[in-house]
């Protein structure tokens, strides 16, 4: 059982160039999320999504697009990759409330954009 | 709006010792609480959470945690660190049914570094 699997695992971007982060999860979860963390601050919601077709905006969602065509699948887009946007990325699923009180997660993508 | 609060960013123990790691939330309603631990390179692992009843919760690798609900914290202990547990710890709420639009989302707080000393 893989859980929660994110790809790359590393990636340099130069600025302004774009890229797409993948998460895929098996454990057929209807919640998806998209994290970042920053030293000292945690991890910071992105966007997340509810449901195959849904997205919806987190805590700091500018600069990022996602998108959720299959319910396995979470897409996470940088359109024009910035220096602010280096940060460690971590996707994560969960059940729908009331199931969701417990969230599984990938182990990360580093990404540096310089 | 809700939020976490991890008091100490950084804590030094030595091999043996006990510790215990902080951690305070600014809601109404009792949440749904987690504890979860980041050894260096690595995803997060899911040390121990509290849904309901009994306030002290046991986890993994020997941690327990007690909520208090009169001081909105739930502590995280061990009564003696291995220098394995040398790791970044975070403290996350999920406001539950009662979150509005906040249901179902994880509030993280900045996270608290340990250092085991041999």
């Amino acid at each position: 059982n893989a859980g929660v699997t994110q790809t790359p695992k590393f990636r340099v971007l130069k600025t302004g160039q774009s890229m797409t982060l993948l998460c895929a999860q098996d454990m057929n979860h209807e919640y998806m999320y998209w994290y970042r963390q920053d030293p000292g601050m945690g991890l910071r919601l992105i966007h997340y999504s509810v449901g195959e077709g849904t997205t919806a905006k987190g805590e700091v969602p500018d600069g990022y697009n996602v998108s959720r065509l299959k319910k396995q699948n979470f897409l996470l887009g940088l359109e024009s990759a910035a220096p602010s946007q280096t940060s460690v990325y971590f996707c994560a699923s969960s059940y729908s409330p009331p199931r969701n009180t417990e969230a599984f997660f990938g182990q990360g993508t580093r990404l540096t954009v310089v | 709006a809700q939020s976490v609060t991890q008091p100490d960013i950084h804590i030094t123990v030595s091999e043996g010792a006990s510790l215990e790691l902080r951690c305070n939330y600014s809601y109404g309603a009792t949440p749904y609480l987690f504890w979860y631990v980041q050894s260096p390179g690595q995803g997060l692992q899911l040390l121990l959470k509290y849904f309901s009843g009994d306030t002290l919760v046991q986890g993994i690798k020997g941690f327990e945690a007690e909520f208090k609900r009169s001081q909105s914290s739930f502590n995280l202990r061990k009564p003696s660190v291995h220098w394995s547990d040398a790791a970044e710890y975070f403290c996350a709420v999920n406001p539950g049914q009662a979150g509005g639009t906040s249901y179902g989302k994880l509030t993280f707080g900045q996270g608290t570094i340990l250092t085991v000393h041999p």
